[in-house]
């Protein structure tokens, strides 16, 4: 297994431009999990899919903010019109759907800042 | 509403003095599963240990030990013997089966190991 991959590791951005991340879970991982880490916080969960469904959004989830899993694997997370407010780690994690579904493995994440 | 609390922001401890970190859970449901994480200051979130609700044996890795108590909802990490190397943030995690297991995690407990 070559793990959770997460691109960009990093990405600067203006105010009011929009920013896709992409998750690449790991590779027989039905579950697909998004979430977000502030500075000195824990992770708040932000969505999840299992297989291509979009199973359950957090309140966090504005409607900036948008997620897709279109055949199962990858997943994307844009943000429309950042605010600065959304500066932050975005990780993505990813399990089996049988057997150990309820252990995760967390990517390196991907780190926003908006200027 | 599950909820994780970890009261301690910050502890500072010398080499080889040993330390617990605290973590209390909420929750309502009768399986769930606890987890504790390191993140270094890399950020890559680090697998320590899983829990079951169903299993209160306490378990021992090395200088690293677990205090699972369902009676009073705690589940404490403790590290004897500590060592610079162990400095980092450790997160408390839970998660619910009927929330999809996607984990909730405490705010954190940043360790500083001096020399």
């Amino acid at each position: 297994d070559t793990g959770v991959s997460q691109n960009p590791r990093h990405k600067i951005t203006k105010r009011g431009q929009n920013v896709t991340f992409r998750c690449d879970p790991i590779s027989e991982h039905n579950r697909l999990y998004w979430y977000r880490q502030t500075l000195g916080q824990g992770p708040e969960f932000l969505t999840y899919f299992q297989n291509e469904a979009q199973l359950e959004k957090s309140r966090l989830l504005s409607d900036r903010f948008s997620a897709e899993r279109p055949k199962g694997s990858f997943s994307t997370l844009e943000i429309q019109r950042t605010e600065q407010g959304d500066s932050a780690m975005y990780l993505c994690a990813s399990s089996e759907n049988t057997g150990n579904y309820y252990e995760q493995y967390f990517g390196p994440g991907t780190r926003l800042t908006v200027t | 509403a599950q909820k994780v609390t970890q009261a301690q922001t910050e502890i500072s401890v010398v080499e080889k003095e040993d330390v617990t970190l605290d973590c209390v859970y909420e929750t309502r449901d009768t399986t769930y599963y606890l987890f504790w994480y390191k993140q270094p200051p890399s950020g890559e979130l680090v697998f320590l240990i899983r829990r079951n609700s169903f299993d209160e044996q306490n378990e021992i890795s090395g200088r690293y030990s677990w205090n699972f108590q369902k009676s009073t909802s705690s589940f404490n990490f403790t590290i004897t013997a500590s060592q610079v190397v162990d400095s980092a943030v450790y997160f408390c995690a839970l998660s619910e089966y009927t929330g999809g297991f996607k984990t909730i995690f405490g705010a954190g407990t940043r360790l500083f190991v001096k020399a």
